[in-house]
């Protein structure tokens, strides 16, 4: 079955750029839309952005002018990017499929999220 | 801008039924989805608001969708279902959680 795996720095400093990828085991990336959310320790979920197998992307609003999802298919991977991080950029950082067999698309598969401090 | 709105904590006794509300503007008009999550784990897809669940979820979950409110309801609540739960919902393409309920199973 489609597994998922985020892999990438565990800190960051302040004002830095904050990198993940997500591998894609199982299954092709072709075919669905890949999301990135994050949760504050603590804190519930918010939603990043996704993009398609096409490169194909659409942003949160609230984070748009710092994020950048990219995919590449030759590897069964996507990525993110978060531009000058700070403290509040701390979270558990989840990829996810959205599935569009789910009239109004669900996040039916997720990884197992993993932790960035941003901290100096 | 768009927000779902649900109650901080449930309680309920087991064996009991379990209703969670989400609540947004012209929530009636979009399409939501609730995900479980445990304490330290990923959050998993339970039921979607047309009682759509993936393979393995117990139909023990339902969703249902009236107005501007969507409602998870766990019938005969069991031990193993004490959890975190957030709705979702796309709102002009952009996705948005519900603040999250924690569910206690007393």
């Amino acid at each position: 079955q489609v597994q998922l795996q985020e892999s990438g720095p565990g800190l960051v400093k302040p004002s830095e750029t904050l990198s993940l990828t997500c591998t894609v085991s199982g299954g092709s990336i072709s075919r669905y839309f890949w999301s990135w959310i994050r949760q504050p320790p603590g804190k519930g979920l918010e939603w990043i952005g996704y993009i398609y197998h096409t490169g194909s992307t659409n942003y949160n609003p609230s984070l748009k002018s710092r994020v950048t999802v990219s995919v590449d298919t030759s590897k069964n991977q996507f990525s993110l990017k978060v531009n000058s991080v700070t403290a509040a950029d701390t979270a558990v950082y989840y990829c996810a499929r959205l599935n569009g067999d789910y009239p109004g698309y669900a996040f039916d598969i997720w990884g197992q999220g993993t932790m960035v401090t941003v901290s100096s | 801008s768009f927000e779902l709105t649900q109650p901080p904590s449930v309680s309920v006794s087991p064996g009991q039924t379990a209703s969670i509300t989400c609540s947004g503007d012209k929530l009636g008009d979009k399409y939501a989805c609730w995900y479980q999550q445990r304490p330290g784990q990923s959050p998993v897809l339970v039921v979607c608001q047309d009682n759509k669940r993936p393979s393995g979820i117990p139909d023990r979950f339902s969703g249902s969708n009236s107005g501007n409110t969507v409602t998870l309801t766990i019938s005969g609540t069991q031990a193993v279902d004490e959890s975190d739960y957030y709705c979702q919902a796309w709102d002009s393409s952009t996705g948005v959680f519900g603040t999250g309920t924690k569910v206690t199973v007393l």
